[in-house]
């Protein structure tokens, strides 16, 4: 069964750093693209970048290029998202998403996902 | 890139059928076949419901149907159920960034 976990939320104060995690399990990880969504509060989905965690490639929306990081542990089957300075616009939820493979090519669609990760900042 | 633009909330009566819609431009929706469709529920993760315009995932019922007609993509709901009340968004491949959803649709069941 594929499995995207998600690490639990987090309550952090303005310009303190955050890493936040979703470990995948019953696929081949290194083989499949993560991506990431934002969700703020009453908001819909944006989509916030993406990675091979076969070899690191990364792509990021314009919207958040510069603003996060995104990196994967292929030994753990886990990738990341992280903030090094959060503002209180951060709160949000935030999932991890796997995109689709199909006949061995990679889809314009996300099918599996994670639970998600409630971020909250506030001082 | 802008979102995709949906009816902020539709809604119908048990057994009937509705239809939510999807704008977008030549540069998403209207140029390519890879237009998908979430379903969430509240405090839940989003699920994928149709993915290249018109295909339905192994598990999902065939009261969901999708389509297109130049740069407005559809969601079709038929046979309502109250379990069907839930959040929908659309999302299409764009020339400028490979993902761009919709703004959600809230879907009510009377």
């Amino acid at each position: 069964e594929v499995q995207l976990v998600q690490s639990g939320a987090e309550v952090k104060k303005p310009g303190e750093s955050l890493k936040i995690s979703c470990k995948g399990s019953g696929y081949s990880f290194t083989s499949y693209w993560i991506g990431w969504v934002r969700q703020m509060p009453g908001k819909g989905l944006e989509w916030m970048g993406i990675i091979y965690p076969g070899d690191s490639d990364t792509r990021y929306s314009p919207s958040f290029q510069g603003q996060v990081t995104i990196s994967a542990d292929k030994s753990i089957s886990t990738a990341y998202l992280q903030w090094s300075s959060l503002k209180a616009s951060d709160t949000a939820m935030y999932y991890c998403a796997r995109r689709g493979v199909r006949d061995g090519y990679n889809q314009y669609y996300f099918d599996y996902w994670g639970q998600g990760t409630l971020v909250t900042v506030s001082s | 890139q802008s979102a995709l633009t949906q009816p902020a909330s539709v809604s119908g009566s048990p057994g009937q059928s509705i239809t939510i819609s999807c704008t977008g431009t030549s540069s998403d929706v209207g140029g390519y076949n890879y237009v998908s469709w979430y379903q969430q529920h509240p405090g839940k993760a989003p699920k994928l419901m149709i993915y290249d315009v018109s295909n339905r995932p192994s598990g999902v019922s065939n009261r969901f149907s999708g389509s297109k007609s130049g740069n407005t993509a559809s969601l079709t709901i038929s046979g309502l159920q109250a379990e069907d009340e839930a959040d929908y968004y659309c999302s299409s491949y764009t020339s400028s960034s490979p993902w761009v959803f919709g703004g959600g649709t809230k879907l009510t069941v009377l």
